[in-house]
């Protein structure tokens, strides 16, 4: 099993839809969750860190369940901006993985007229 | 916030030779940078954590003879892919990210020809 899983899509979507986007992660000793975007041949960059009671900027909102060891990202009225990967990440923050960002595979967004 | 500062953007070099690529950190002291590699239509992986001062940590399946990391003061570290071959034409990316809030270098996006 991946320690963080997203489901890859591609997800097409016209301007002003809601779409939203799963990760699951396997170590349960995780510490802290965020959400990033990234650019065609770009580097990452932090979208919005996910807390257990939610957390919303503008039209974004992330959600964290510990429990079911399962994160959300939801994109309200998207825009053609909105394209790109978005990638779930998890940080170690103990023992030997101290630092240690594991990415998920990536959610591919495409906005279009 | 913090700014990583990497070079060369992109190289292009020929199989067998070796090419460096330097992560600063502009503004603050980086003790352990982190350089991961992707793939095209992947996610980023982490291949090493660079510490100064003492010897840096692979992940497994990264050959430490072959990608040789070198963190020799606090705000420098160095990769340097050894002989390289066509199949090691990837983005690398370095870090100085300890707490996610997403300190990346720009990326290098290396091609063997």
């Amino acid at each position: 099993r991946k320690e963080v899983e997203q489901d890859p899509g591609p997800f097409n979507v016209p301007e002003g839809a809601t779409v939203a986007f799963n990760c699951t992660y396997s170590n349960s000793a995780s510490q802290s969750f965020f959400w990033y975007r990234q650019d065609c041949r770009k580097e990452p960059k932090l979208l919005m860190s996910v807390y257990s009671s939610g957390n919303e900027d503008g039209r974004f909102t992330a959600q964290l369940n510990r429990a079911s060891q399962y994160i959300s990202l939801l994109i309200r009225d998207s825009k053609l901006s909105d394209s790109a990967t978005y990638l779930c990440v998890v940080l170690n923050a103990g023992g030997t993985s101290y630092g240690k960002l594991t990415f998920g595979q990536g959610t591919i967004l495409t906005v279009h007229p | 916030g913090a700014v990583v500062s990497q070079h060369p953007s992109r190289v292009i070099c020929k199989s067998g030779t070796s090419v460096k690529i330097e992560c600063r950190s502009l503004d603050f002291q980086a003790t352990t940078m982190f350089w991961y590699r992707q793939f095209p239509k992947k996610s980023l992986m982490l291949m090493a954590t660079s510490n100064e001062g003492s010897k840096a940590t692979y992940e497994q399946g990264v050959e430490k003879d072959k990608f040789l990391i070198n963190h020799a003061s606090l705000t420098l570290s160095t990769l340097t892919v050894t002989s390289a071959h066509p199949e090691d034409s990837s983005f690398y990316i370095c870090s100085a990210d300890l707490t996610g809030d997403g300190t990346f270098g720009s990326g290098t996006r290396l091609t063997v020809v």
